[in-house]
């Protein structure tokens, strides 16, 4: 059984300051790995992808990997009211995506 | 708009109904998937298509019926269903089925009453 495990939380953190949200996952041959936003009462939103090892910066976003620890994470800098959401990570390799139960990040105005 | 077009948006239907969900992707996907989001629960993946074939189901029961038409069109039959089957059902397309990303619809909000 694949699994891609997060903190449910809630994360919170204040207007401005950098949210980090964490994800591991069970499988070793996991290839890629994405990033979700997904609002209250709505779908999933693809927000950010990674394949490689390190950092891969998109604006305020930047996702990190490390496959060696089985280790994703996402990045928010600059923390607006707008980013308050459930973040969901998601890993795929030879099979369609896993998704983890999502954090829930509340930026405190 | 994610190109992935989900009706109806909201659905309440009675446990001895049938009605269907609808999905149409415009993004020239040649994968398609039907997942279930309940509340406090991860994504379930339930039916995944690719190239109109349907390449897995994950224990889904039987009241529960899909059909994928073309690329670009997916349904799911709802019949004598449970009022535990209320939740937000999504669709989503790929380029393929594994190692790229999802786009999802906007779900369909079900109630079973």
């Amino acid at each position: 059984q694949k699994e891609v495990e997060q903190n449910s939380g809630p994360l919170s953190v204040p207007e401005g300051a950098i949210a980090s949200l964490n994800c591991t996952y069970s499988d070793r041959g996991s290839q890629s790995f994405f990033w979700y936003r997904q609002y209250s009462g709505k779908s999933p939103e693809l927000i950010m992808f990674i394949y490689s090892n390190g950092d891969k910066e998109d604006g305020r976003f930047t996702a990190q990997l490390n496959k060696a620890s089985q280790y994703v994470s996402l990045l928010i800098r600059d923390s607006q009211p707008s980013d308050s959401a459930t973040y969901l990570c998601a890993v795929n390799s030879d099979t369609p995506l896993v998704f983890g139960k999502g954090t829930r990040l509340s930026v405190i105005a | 708009e994610t190109g992935v077009t989900q009706t109806p948006r909201h659905l309440v239907m009675g446990m001895t109904n049938k009605k269907s969900l609808k999905c149409e992707q415009h993004l020239g996907h040649n994968a398609m998937y039907w997942y279930k989001q309940s509340a406090k629960k991860p994504l379930e993946l339930m039916f995944v298509y690719n190239f109109k074939e349907q390449t897995e189901n994950n224990s889904v029961p039987s009241r529960f019926s899909p059909e994928c038409p073309n690329s670009s069109h997916l349904f799911l039959h709802l019949h004598t269903l449970q009022p535990e089957d209320s939740a937000l059902y999504l669709c989503a397309s790929s380029q393929d089925w594994v190692n790229t990303e999802a786009f999802f619809g906007q779900g369909t909000r079900l109630t079973v009453v």
